[in-house]
């Protein structure tokens, strides 16, 4: 069965500081791997996925990840945040041949000034 | 291209009452999903239907079921309502479902159980 880890409940980060957010997956082979963002009272909207290829894909809004087999992870990563990330970021995973997210806990993520 | 729609966007019902939610997907999806998400539990995978036909299901009680029309746009239906089913519940939608397509979800539709 596939898993995802989130270590992370709640990040605080200065506007303009660099973001990293980290997630752990379980799965017996190379997974699809994908990030989401949902704000208050939103859906979730797509930021960025891994399929195969580049292990470092680029997403919206400035953000990427870098798919690291070794490790089981895909990190979100963003230079400078900005006061509009603000949010929960979800990381998922699906295993071949089903189309069934399996979510982390999430991330809530704070801006500061 | 119009997203994923739900309606209503916001229910309260009181126990044991039924109630229906409603998802059209993204113009020329055919695989339309299901999600509860509660701050207890995150997010959880209820079923997927794609050509009218349920393709994977969840680990929820009978209650919960579903259905997909000819034109894609699903339902969920939730009988004997508890307090417990009080949660945001998403619908999702991709172009043939399966693990290469990407889904994308509507704003959901809140529903609270009195």
């Amino acid at each position: 069965a596939q898993s995802v880890t989130q270590p992370d409940i709640h990040i605080t980060v200065s506007e303009g500081a660099s973001l990293e957010l980290r997630c752990n997956y379980s799965y017996g082979a190379t997974p699809y791997l994908f990030w989401y963002v949902q704000s208050p009272g939103q859906g979730l909207q797509l930021l960025l996925k891994y399929f195969s290829g580049d292990t470092l894909v680029q997403g919206i809004k400035g953000f990427e990840a870098e798919f690291k087999r070794s490790q089981s992870s895909f990190n979100l990563r963003k230079p400078s945040v900005h006061w509009s990330d603000a949010a929960e970021y979800f990381c998922a995973v699906k295993g071949f041949g089903n189309e069934k997210l399996t979510f982390g806990t999430g991330t809530r993520l704070t801006i500061i000034p | 291209k119009a997203g994923v729609t739900q309606t209503p966007r916001y229910l309260i019902k009181t126990r044991g009452q039924q109630v229906t939610l409603s998802c059209s997907p993204i113009s020329g999806h055919r695989s339309v999903s299901w999600y509860q998400q509660t701050p207890g539990q995150g997010l959880q995978f209820l079923f997927e239907y794609f050509s009218e036909t349920q393709r994977n299901k969840g680990n929820f009680p009978g209650r919960f079921s579903g259905r997909q029309f000819s034109n894609s746009r699903s339902e969920m239906n939730v009988s004997t309502l508890e307090l417990g089913d009080s949660a945001l519940y998403l619908c999702a939608s991709s172009l043939v479902g399966g693990s290469g397509d990407t889904q994308y979800f509507g704003p959901g539709t809140r529903l609270t159980v009195l």
